[in-house]
């Protein structure tokens, strides 16, 4: 039971570059997340989506964008990585996103932009 | 709008000392719901315990303990008699109502807890 898997789990980058970061959960859960973790700050939330095919903006969506084509994954997307872009990336997911449930989170990735 | 408050950036204490990690929050919904989770070195997170705002009961699991007080707005865990182990971030979260049929966590900055041998 594989839970909430995370791709890859390091990354550098150099600025301009870009990449995507792939989040696939095995428990058919409707609801995906992608934060991000800087030191002092907590977990922001980028961006979400709430089924197959819907994505919305979260606290912090300005340099990302994002994808959920499958039920099973969420992808996020840097265009032209900055170096304000190195974080943390966490993907989670929820069965009922009604918030009365705990989210299921990734291992994480670690991206670093020069 | 609803606000996270986890005052205590750094703790250290010495293994088997009883530890408290404070969370303030702050929030317009009548209903919501309140989070514990644990970040060890390895870095992944973990849930600890949820609550609801209308189940002020406190909540014990072996070493943790959680006190919901409503009337403070606080959501306090204590570690008793602490060890190397619970070394970690600990992070509080609240979930509330955002409209439609969203709902909104928000997280609390984290409180790093170092428990030395």
């Amino acid at each position: 039971n594989a839970g909430v898997t995370q791709t890859p789990k390091f990354r550098v980058l150099k600025t301009g570059q870009s990449m995507t970061l792939l989040c696939a959960q095995d428990m058919n859960h409707e609801y995906m997340y992608w934060y991000r973790q800087d030191p002092g700050m907590g977990l922001r939330l980028i961006h979400y989506s709430v089924g197959e095919g819907t994505t919305a903006k979260g606290e912090v969506p300005d340099g990302y964008n994002v994808s959920r084509l499958k039920k099973q994954n969420f992808l996020l997307g840097l265009e032209s990585a900055a170096p304000s872009q190195t974080s943390v990336y966490f993907c989670a997911s929820d069965f009922t996103g009604r918030g009365n449930s705990p989210l299921h989170f990734g291992n994480g990735t670690r991206l670093t932009v020069t | 709008a609803q606000k996270v408050t986890q005052a205590q950036t750094e703790i250290s204490v010495v293994e088997k000392e009883d530890v408290t990690l404070d969370c303030v929050y702050e929030t317009r919904d009548t209903t919501y719901y309140l989070f514990w989770y644990k970040q060890p070195p390895s870095g992944e997170l973990v849930f600890l315990i949820r609550r609801n705002s209308f189940d002020e009961q406190n909540e014990i699991s072996g070493r943790y303990s959680w006190n919901f007080q409503k009337s403070t707005s606080s959501f306090n865990f204590t570690i008793t008699a602490s060890q190397v182990v619970d070394s970690a971030v600990y992070f509080c979260a609240l979930s509330g109502y955002s409209g439609g049929s969203n709902y909104k966590l928000t997280f609390g900055k984290g409180t790093l807890l170092t428990v030395n041998p």
